[in-house]
């Protein structure tokens, strides 16, 4: 119930493609969905969040998909750079009452 | 100092050590939050201070001691630790209107080795 399934563990993306990583989850208490990402010798950092009262939220390059019916979301990284070459890890809480649940990352290569 | 500190970077350890964690944010932050990132694994979380106050103990071993003195710091207390614990601690912060309520602020880790 409280897990969070991530894929694909690791994906190579041509410069200037689509990256797209997908997560499930079961609880359906869940409320709170973000996507952190993590370079090398850092710490994650939030780099988009969505609640299920929409199906899509865009922040630039960056777009997260949210199906309720089926539990799952998606990142999706439009025009894809080396710069975006990081892990990617998907989270889920029930926002204020529930700490977040980590999915286990997927560490994207963005090759030119 | 900006954000969230952590010390050391890098830690090297015995099975009978006793070794500190440090962790401070400068962000105004009433919750801290310690997690283990272990490869291949989710992150997982270890212990929630709330306004001071240990909230979630995640089933963690008595070998991990945590201690908040105030809101800007946090420590993890090690001793007797064993191989499997060797991972990347990171410590993290969270909005004052109380813990879960929204962007975590991570520190960079201290990367754990248990010989």
């Amino acid at each position: 119930q409280q897990q969070v399934k991530q894929s694909p563990q690791s994906l190579i993306v041509q410069k200037g493609g689509i990256s797209i990583i997908n997560c499930a989850y079961e609880n359906t208490a869940f409320d709170y969905f973000p996507w952190y990402q993590q370079f090398p010798g850092k710490g994650p950092a939030l780099l988009i969040a969505i609640r299920p009262d929409v199906s899509e939220k865009k922040e630039g390059r960056f777009t997260i998909s949210f199906n309720k019916s089926a539990k799952q979301f998606s990142l999706h990284i439009m025009d894809s750079q080396p710069g975006d070459s990081a892990t990617y890890f998907c989270a889920a809480s029930v926002f204020g009452n529930t700490p977040l649940v980590f999915g286990k990352g997927t560490r994207l290569s963005v090759i030119a | 100092e900006t954000g969230v500190t952590q010390t050391p970077r890098h830690l090297v350890m015995g099975m009978t050590n006793k070794k500190s964690l440090k962790c401070e944010q400068h962000l105004g932050h009433n919750a801290m939050y310690w997690y283990k990132q272990s490869a291949k694994k989710p992150l997982e979380l270890m212990f929630v201070y709330n306004f001071k106050e240990q909230t979630e103990n995640n089933s963690v071993p008595s070998r991990f001691s945590p201690e908040c003195p105030n809101s800007s710091h946090l420590f993890l207390h090690l001793h007797t630790l064993q191989p499997e614990d060797s991972a990347l601690y990171l410590c993290a912060s969270s909005q004052e209107r109380g813990a879960y309520t929204g962007e975590l602020f991570f520190g960079e880790g201290s990367r754990l080795t248990v010989l």
